[in-house]
């Protein structure tokens, strides 16, 4: 069974630039999960959403972030206009319904 | 809120046990989950407990304390790949049913 699918893998951009992840979930899987990790902390979430509507966005910086899973299965995070403090690990999980998630490798992204 | 706190680093020697505890406090405890994650690695699924015990799987183990808020994983015959940080969350009763992760913890194996 592949897993959860991310991509670009690295991504390096300068501050005010705007920058968009990709994430496929395990097939099957309804639930999809973005997080943050900063180095040195556990995963942060950011948005979860089950099919193509949000369940929770509460710690989503909106007026920068924004996510979208328009057809229940694929998802894109994109962050605009970019920040130092965006630099991190973003993390995307996927889970049948709210059982156990299983996360993708990540992409790493540095914002210089 | 809900807080989860795990110690920052640990070491341990190959062939050892070693025990990594979590404490946690929130309102709606609906399970407890351990990862591990290796360095620049996404994190891997190790156990979940949501009643009091000890769930046994192989040589990774973990307890449950829902009174104490408290749980700790524990690994055995320990193997210098065991090297990595590993994550206490805890899923609330909400509708969300979200997890929140703790800062993990190190764990350096040694020869």
């Amino acid at each position: 069974e592949a897993g959860v699918a991310q991509s670009p893998r690295y991504k390096i951009i300068e501050k005010r630039q705007s920058v968009a992840f990709w994430c496929n979930p395990i097939s099957g899987h309804a639930t999809l999960y973005w997080y943050q990790q900063i180095l040195g902390q556990g995963p942060k979430l950011l948005i979860q959403f089950q099919n193509n509507g949000v369940v929770d966005d509460s710690q989503l910086p909106k007026d920068r972030f924004s996510a979208e899973r328009l057809k229940g299965v694929d998802s894109t995070l994109k962050i605009q206009p970019a920040k130092l403090e965006d630099s991190a690990v973003y993390l995307c999980a996927s889970s049948i319904l709210q059982e156990t998630q299983y996360f993708g490798p990540g992409t790493r992204l540095l914002v210089l | 809120g809900q807080n989860i706190d795990q110690p920052t680093e640990m070491t341990a020697t190959e062939g050892a046990i070693v025990q990594i505890n979590c404490t946690y406090q929130t309102s709606g405890f609906n399970g407890l989950f351990w990862y591990q994650q290796h360095a620049g690695e996404a994190p891997t699924f190790l156990s979940y407990n949501v009643l009091d015990g000890l769930e046994e799987k192989g040589r990774f183990s973990s307890f449950l304390s829902r009174s104490k808020g408290y749980s700790y994983l524990l690994l055995k015959e320990l193997q210098m790949k065991d090297s990595a940080s590993y994550l206490c969350a805890v899923r609330r009763k909400t509708g969300a049913n979200n997890l929140f992760f703790g800062t993990g913890t190190r764990l350096t194996v040694i020869p």
